[in-house]
């Protein structure tokens, strides 16, 4: 069966500080990894997708993610943490259409 | 507007009423789909359609029931409100790759 595990439920970064946040998965096959980014009343946002290929994919506002199969992870980083970028990020797994998505880490920046 | 849409944006209703929650999309889509947010569990899946007169069960399906007899448009129903269907209702659309484009969510109050 899929399943996505966000270890971290509340993650604080100064502003300026590197971000890590972690997603492992457990799924059969290849899957289809995903994050989604989610401000406060408002809906989820992809920012970055994998599929296949080279494993560091790039994504949206600066962030990136690396696929290691050997650790059934995605895990994702940025070096610089922008005050904007405080809100709830959310892991998916997907093998078709239907994705299953980790419980999310809320991230508070701090000044 | 291009997108995906969902009405109303908040309701509040009683118990033992029957509501149904819209979702709109203009991209002609194959997939859509509904889940539900909850503090603590992320996003769970609820319904999720392939096509017109395509409908499909998800994690947590019961006491909703979905339609879909046009591509662009997939309303949740419910059927007798419950308080524990108090949540963020999310709807989401799919096409040719596995991405999922999320709609601004309806928050949902059953008193």
């Amino acid at each position: 069966a899929q399943s996505v595990t966000q270890p971290d439920i509340h993650i604080t970064v100064s502003e300026g500080a590197s971000l890590e946040l972690r997603c492992n998965y457990s799924y059969g096959a290849t899957p289809y990894l995903f994050w989604y980014v989610q401000s406060p009343g408002q809906g989820l946002q992809l920012l970055l997708k994998y599929f296949s290929g080279d494993t560091l994919v790039q994504g949206i506002k600066g962030f990136e993610a690396e696929f290691k199969r050997s650790q059934s992870s995605f895990n994702l980083r940025k070096p610089s943490v922008h005050w904007s970028d405080a809100a709830e990020y959310f892991c998916a797994v997907g093998g078709g259409r239907a994705l299953n998505f980790g419980k999310g880490t809320s991230l508070l920046v701090t000044p | 507007d291009a997108g995906i849409t969902q009405s109303p944006r908040y309701k509040i209703t009683e118990t033992g009423r029957q509501v149904t929650l819209m979702c709109h999309q203009t991209w002609s889509h194959s997939y859509m789909f509904w889940y539900r947010q909850d503090l603590g569990h992320g996003l769970r899946l609820i319904y999720y359609s392939a096509a017109a007169d395509i409908t499909d069960k998800g994690e947590v399906p019961d006491g909703y029931v979905v339609s879909r007899s046009k591509t662009e448009n997939f309303p949740l129903t419910l059927e007798s409100a419950t308080r524990s269907q108090t949540s963020v209702y999310f709807c989401a659309s799919s096409g040719t790759d596995s991405e999922q484009y999320f709609g601004p969510g309806t928050r949902l109050t059953v008193t």
